[in-house]
């Protein structure tokens, strides 16, 4: 089993929608949670942690269920500008960073 | 503008050869990273530093090598021992080794390739 896991999609959605992706992680000690945005070829770019508590930033949205080892993400009146691979982070043992294979979002006119 | 410069773009490598991909960061970072990207895989981690001097493997190190010379200097050198090369590499600096909400920066990578 995968340290982390993601739906790999594509998730295609029309402009305006709202759309969430799980990510699921195995370490029950992991501490730190991000998701990082990566457009075709292009390094990733973070776009939020995750806090314990859930965080909001403008339409994108983060949980974290400890209990049931998954983060989530929710984006709200999408853009065609979001468009992008979606990759979930969780922290592992020696404070490594384990990478999701990403969730592909397409958000179609 | 402070940042992470990795270079070249586009590297070919033929067979039996080593290549060395470079990566420099202005950020005065302590840590830094190499990660290989294959499609429709996660990021793997090959190498990393905490410190000038100082660097250990990653899940991936097989057949790949580093130095850290100066602490904005983190370059991988991709040996004839690695079977299959072909990847994109990203090179990544955080303040200091991950820490609760520590940001990763990374350079735009490198597309290696073999003729």
């Amino acid at each position: 089993r995968k340290e982390v896991e993601q739906d790999p999609g594509p998730f295609n959605v029309p402009e305006g929608a709202t759309v969430a992706f799980n990510c699921t992680y195995s370490n029950s000690a992991s501490q730190s949670f991000f998701w990082y945005r990566q457009d075709c070829r292009k390094e990733p770019k973070l776009l939020m942690s995750v806090y314990s508590s859930g965080n909001e930033d403008g339409r994108f949205t983060a949980q974290l269920n400890r209990a049931s080892q998954y983060i989530s993400l929710l984006i709200r009146d999408s853009k065609l500008s979001d468009s992008a691979t979606y990759l979930c982070v969780v922290s592992s043992y020696g404070n490594k960073l384990v990478f999701g294979a990403g969730t592909i979002l397409r958000v179609k006119s | 503008d402070g940042g992470i410069t990795q270079s070249p773009k586009y590297l070919f490598r033929k067979e039996g050869q080593n290549v060395t991909l470079s990566c420099e960061q202005n950020l005065n970072h302590d840590a830094m990273y190499w990660y290989r990207q294959d499609p429709g895989q996660g990021l793997r981690l090959i190498y990393y530093s905490q410190i000038v001097n100082d660097f250990q493997k990653g899940d991936i190190a097989e057949g790949y090598s580093v130095s850290r010379e100066k602490k904005e200097s983190f370059p991988l050198t991709v040996t004839s021992a690695q079977k299959n090369p072909t990847a994109f590499y990203l090179c990544a600096s955080s303040d200091r080794m991950i820490a609760t909400n520590e940001k990763l920066f990374f350079g735009s990578g490198t597309q290696l390739s073999v003729l």
